[in-house]
């Protein structure tokens, strides 16, 4: 069965470095997501992106974070410069176009360790 | 926006015995629910999901319920085994346009055998 894959599982970086999370999406999803968890707390929504723009952020997804599909499968989650705060499991996720078709499926996540 | 809460936080249950896991959310246009389970180390992994349309949804030992009017869906697993061993989120969406997930906190889940 398809799955969605992530790169790095583990990724520990200095504050203020730039980081980029990749992610491969299921080949025939055309909507992509981006969530976040920091430990202990709620699964939390980034960013969605459907059809090369991102069509919803939430209040978390300011300037430094951005998301790119820089080509036919991978989908990227580039943040410019970590800071502490920014520690935190980051999950992708993705679901077909069809209408009725609403399962996301989610990826096994990126760890993120800012020092 | 959509905000989602799970309770309780963990829950643990005898083998064979039934668990019940309630979620609340509070805004009124979401209309799709879904429920993940995650293995510790593993991705969330859809188990059911129900639409607003409907009140309750059974698939073999998992059951969700919706009373819209409420605004709060709840999770059943009867005959409990270790495997449910896991934490489980609930989640709510418009299941139109692009289908952001307002997630609970999740809750852990522990069968003793």
């Amino acid at each position: 069965e398809p799955e969605v894959t992530q790169t790095p599982s583990h990724q520990v970086t200095q504050m203020g470095q730039e980081v980029i999370l990749r992610c491969v999406p299921i080949s025939n999803h055309l909507y992509f997501y981006w969530y976040r968890q920091i430990l202990g707390q709620k699964v939390e929504f980034l960013v969605s992106f459907y059809n090369n723009e991102i069509s919803e952020k939430s209040e978390i997804f300011d300037d430094q974070f951005s998301v790119e599909r820089p080509d036919g499968s991978n989908f990227t989650l580039k943040i410019r410069s970590t800071k502490l705060e920014d520690s935190a499991m980051y999950f992708c996720a993705s679901r077909e176009a069809s209408s009725g078709k609403s399962e996301q499926f989610f990826g096994p996540g990126t760890r993120l360790t800012v020092l | 926006g959509e905000n989602v809460e799970q309770h309780p936080s963990t829950l643990s249950v005898q083998e064979g015995d039934s668990a019940v896991i309630k979620c609340t959310y509070s805004d009124s246009a979401s209309n799709y629910f879904p429920w993940y389970k995650q293995e510790l180390g593993k991705r969330p992994q859809l188990i059911i999901d129900i639409r607003s349309n409907v009140g309750e949804k059974k698939d073999q030992r998992i059951a969700v319920t919706l009373n819209k009017t409420a605004k709060h869906f709840s999770l059943h697993i009867t005959e409990t085994q270790p495997e449910d061993s896991a934490v489980y989120f609930c989640a709510a969406s418009p299941q139109c346009g692009n289908n952001r997930l307002a997630f609970g906190k999740g809750n852990q889940v522990v069968v003793i055998p």
